[in-house]
This record gives C-alpha cells, sequence and structure tokens, in this order.
C-alpha cells in the first residue's frame, strides 16, 4: 500500500504564476520529510527538510510546510520559472539515523509553460 | 564537487545475461543505497550499505545482489537478467540522519530484452 501519496499527479502554470503541492502520508514515525526536485532524465536533488511537529521552510522561490498531526505537507512554489519544469518528489524518513528508511511519493509532475 | 557518478548511463541487455551496474561517491558518505524508478511509482530501495562489507536488503532486493569493497563505490549486480528489471536505476549516497543530505547520481537507464 502506497504510504506517501501526491496530488496533483500533474499540474501545468503560466510562468510567473504561483503553484502549491500537496503530499499526504502515512509513514509512522514520521522523523523528517524532504522534498525532492528531479529534472528529466536527471537524479534528484534536494530543495528542503522539515522536521518538526509543524515546521516551515524557505529556500528562495520555494517554500515548504510540515503538520506531523496531519500528516501533511505542501510545498509552494512562487513566480515560477521555465526551469521549475520537473517532477517534484515528497519523501518521509522514518528514523533520524542511516538505519531509517525513505519513503518516496511518486512525484508531481508540473510542466511551466510561456 | 560533490557527487555521485553512475556507469553506465543507457545499458541494453539480452534477458539472462549478467548486468553490473556501478557507482561512485567523493563524499565519504559511510552510506550508500540502490533505488529503482519505474513508472507511477515511488523509489524502491533495492539495498543499502552502511559501509565497505556491510550491506542489507532492502524492499526488493530479489534477483539482486550488490558488492560494496571499498568506501567511495557500490556495485549492483543483477546475474541473469529479467525483462521485468527494465528500469531507471538511482544510486545514493548519505551521511546518516535527518539533517544529512542525500546525494543522489544521475541514474542508469537499462532495458532487458
Amino acid at each position: 500500500k502506497t504510504q506517501v501519496e501526491q496530488s496533483p499527479q500533474s499540474l501545468v502554470v503560466r510562468q510567473g504564476e504561483n503553484c502549491v503541492l500537496q503530499c499526504n502520508y502515512s509513514v509512522t514515525p514520521d522523523n523528517h520529510l524532504r522534498w525532492f526536485k528531479q529534472d528529466t532524465g536527471k537524479g534528484l536533488v534536494s530543495l528542503t527538510v522539515l522536521v518538526d511537529q509543524k515546521d516551515k521552510t524557505s529556500n528562495g522561490r520555494y517554500s515548504a510546510t510540515l503538520d506531523k498531526d496531519a500528516k501533511h505537507s505542501t510545498l509552494h512554489i512562487t513566480a515560477t520559472l521555465l526551469d521549475d519544469t520537473a517532477t517534484y518528489i515528497c519523501v518521509v524518513g522514518d528514523r533520524g539515523s542511516a538505519l531509517g528508511r525513505l519513503h518516496f511519493g511518486a512525484g508531481t509532475q508540473l510542466i511551466v509553460i510561456p | 564537487d560533490m557527487k555521485v557518478t553512475q556507469m553506465p548511463r543507457y545499458l541494453i541487455k539480452r534477458m539472462g545475461e549478467n548486468v553490473l551496474l556501478e557507482c561512485g561517491q567523493d563524499m565519504s558518505h559511510e552510506t550508500m543505497y540502490w533505488y529503482r524508478q519505474d513508472p507511477g511509482l515511488g523509489l524502491q530501495l533495492i539495498y543499502i550499505s552502511y559501509d565497505v562489507d556491510s550491506n542489507s536488503e532492502g524492499d526488493i532486493p530479489k534477483g539482486y545482489r550488490v558488492s560494496r569493497k571499498k568506501r567511495e563505490h557500490f556495485s549492483l549486480i543483477l546475474d541473469s537478467a529479467k525483462t521485468n528489471q527494465t528500469s531507471v536505476y538511482f544510486c545514493a549516497s548519505s551521511s546518516g540522519g535527518r539533517g544529512s543530505d542525500y546525494t543522489f547520481g544521475s541514474g542508469t537507464r537499462l532495458l532487458v530484452i
């Protein structure tokens, strides 16, 4: 059973618009949550990591929230650029050490058009 | 520039042939991983290595084995490849822990015909 669900599955926005990606999960324990960006044909690049019960992070035009009570995270991208076209993957870590496992969502495919 | 390097980038093999996928990292990370990525699914963990000769099965180890004889190098071996092992394989490394960076390679696209 999929433990990390992302929505929407795909999204098309115009350059300059803002967008919000959603991640719901059932992983227990939920030690931390990461968002990755994957360009077509490339590896995953970490955008941010959230660790607290209710957490917020900001990394340039990317900002993210985590609510562990709701087991829910969002990734906000403001003023989208064409280079933001990629798949965004939500990942939940069940421990804070190398002994833990990462649980991956299937990703949201974002397409930014001119 | 810290990175994980995977070789080859693309590979076509016939069913029953042996396959060797190689991965190297230059960060002295203790922990390394092999994942596969299939359309519509999240990455699935094949094997994890905590250090030299300290390997553990992941969620889908059947049909795969690994070798780690040096900290910077982690190999994935498919003995007698099957068509359902057609996939994109990612290697990753980490210093461990929630605050650590996870660095992924660019992937090896394997087609088994």
